[in-house]
């Protein structure tokens, strides 16, 4: 089992549509949870992180966290083309006294105009 | 206006070479990171910093080594013990090493070895 597994996708929604991105994770110890956006050929950007159970929204965004289900989702309200990218999730556990960030693979989303 | 750079932006080598790849950063973060994305594969850890003078090997440290003389600055020396070096290697820095702080990355270097 992957420490933290993402659908690859592609995931394809019309423009104006809720695009809806889900990951798991493995380690229960896991504090804190991040989505990045990254385009095709450029480095990952942070977008969202997300610490305690419940919803946290930024703008179009809102992240979802449910750590008794291992689950954190990210949710695109009115997806515009510019939000086509590959989605990462990564997950920081806290070890001793050093921190372990594991990343997903990514999902690819595609926004149709 | 600050930031993390990366240099070169494309790096092509022979087998058999070293090559060292740049990471500066003027954010006055204390932790450095290494990581190595592939295609179709999440980003995996190759070494880290949290203060200067000291680093710990990530996951996939064979075959690489770093240092950190200053707390600006945190090169990766990708040697030719490294057996499939073509890959995107990916700098970030953090505000501390602690698991509540976000990650932030330079723009990368894609380093193809033929």
């Amino acid at each position: 089992q992957k420490e933290v597994e993402q659908n690859s996708g592609p995931l394809s929604v019309p423009e104006g549509a809720i695009a809806s991105l889900n990951c798991t994770y493995s380690d229960r110890v896991s504090q804190s949870f991040f989505w990045y956006r990254q385009y095709s050929g450029k480095s990952p950007e942070l977008i969202m992180s997300i610490y305690s159970n419940g919803d946290k929204e930024d703008g179009r965004f809102t992240a979802q966290l449910n750590k008794a289900s291992q689950y954190v989702s990210l949710l695109i309200r009115d997806s515009q083309p510019s939000d086509s990218a590959t989605y990462l999730c990564a997950v920081n556990v806290r070890r001793r006294n050093n921190n372990d960030m594991r990343f997903g693979a990514g999902t690819r989303l595609t926004v149709k105009p | 206006d600050g930031g993390i750079t990366q240099s070169p932006k494309y790096l092509f080598r022979k087998e058999g070479q070293n090559v060292t790849l740049s990471c500066e950063q003027n954010l006055n973060h204390d932790a450095m990171y290494w990581y190595r994305q592939d295609p179709g594969q999440g980003l995996r850890l190759i070494y880290y910093s949290q203060i200067v003078n000291d680093f710990q090997k990530g996951d996939i440290a064979e075959g690489y080594s770093v240092s950190r003389e200053k707390k600006e600055s945190f090169p990766l020396t990708v040697t030719s013990a490294q057996k499939n070096p073509t890959a995107f290697y990916l700098c970030a820095s953090s505000l501390s090493g602690g698991a509540r702080y976000e990650q932030y990355f330079g723009p990368g270097t894609r380093l193809t070895v033929t």
